[in-house]
């Protein structure tokens, strides 16, 4: 089975800080995603990154940058972390193909982050 | 911009009924449509997931249907239980990295 583990499932920060939300999966796929979850909104992108060192904007990238060293780990960083920031994370992964849109991504658990 | 949507917002269901949850989108250019199962406080589980090509998906209660041209589907569930109760996602893929979400629907199968 897939596995996408997200370090955190709560986290609580200030106003200001340099918050990183860790995720890593173990089955050597080349595509992952960072999206935030809000009541009403549905899920938003945030970035994703199709290889190591790669990565792409989503529909919402401002305030955050994404960093992968390594090719089973991709974190998330708020470079200053703001109230709005509050919110549900979800990271996803899945395979990359010639076929890649009928890859299905699949998701951890969920970093809820709170700023205070 | 593709958008999905999914009504009603919230379903009440006594348990043992046989329930059908919507969604909707706005351009029909889609690779795929998948609905999830989401939990209080959880990540999302993907329970199907229907091609372009395709009409329909099966697993065990569930069966999703798929009319790409008119941008609806479908989830039933059939013998509804309280374990079901869960908030339903779909989403459709629209490229590689492309995957749009509805905002869910919160069921709640009452014992």
């Amino acid at each position: 089975d897939v596995k996408v583990t997200q370090s955190s499932r709560y986290l609580v920060k200030r106003t200001g800080e340099k918050v990183f939300l860790e995720c890593v999966q173990d089955m050597d796929h080349e595509n992952m995603f960072w999206y935030r979850q809000d009541p009403g909104l549905g899920l938003r992108l945030i970035y994703f990154s199709y290889d190591v060192k790669m990565k792409e904007k989503g529909d919402i990238p401002e305030g955050y940058s994404v960093s992968r060293e390594k090719k089973e780990r991709f974190s998330l960083i708020l470079e200053s972390a703001s109230t709005n920031q509050t919110s549900m994370y979800l990271c996803a992964s899945s395979f990359y193909r010639q076929d890649a849109h009928i890859q299905p991504q699949h998701f951890g658990d969920g970093t809820r982050l709170s700023i205070l | 911009k593709q958008e999905v949507t999914q009504i009603p917002a919230a379903l009440s269901v006594p348990e043992g009924e046989n329930l059908v949850l919507n969604c909707s989108f706005t351009d029909s250019a889609i690779y795929n449509l998948q609905w999830f199962r989401q939990d209080p406080g959880k990540g999302l589980t993907s329970l199907l997931l229907i091609q372009s090509s395709q009409r329909e998906q099966t697993s065990g209660r569930l069966n999703a249907s798929l009319d790409k041209s008119s941008g609806r589907s479908t989830l039933y569930i059939a013998a509804s239980q309280p374990g079901d109760s869960a908030t339903y996602l779909c989403a459709v893929q629209t490229g590689a990295n492309n995957l749009f979400f509805g905002t869910g629907t919160r069921l709640t199968v009452i014992p």
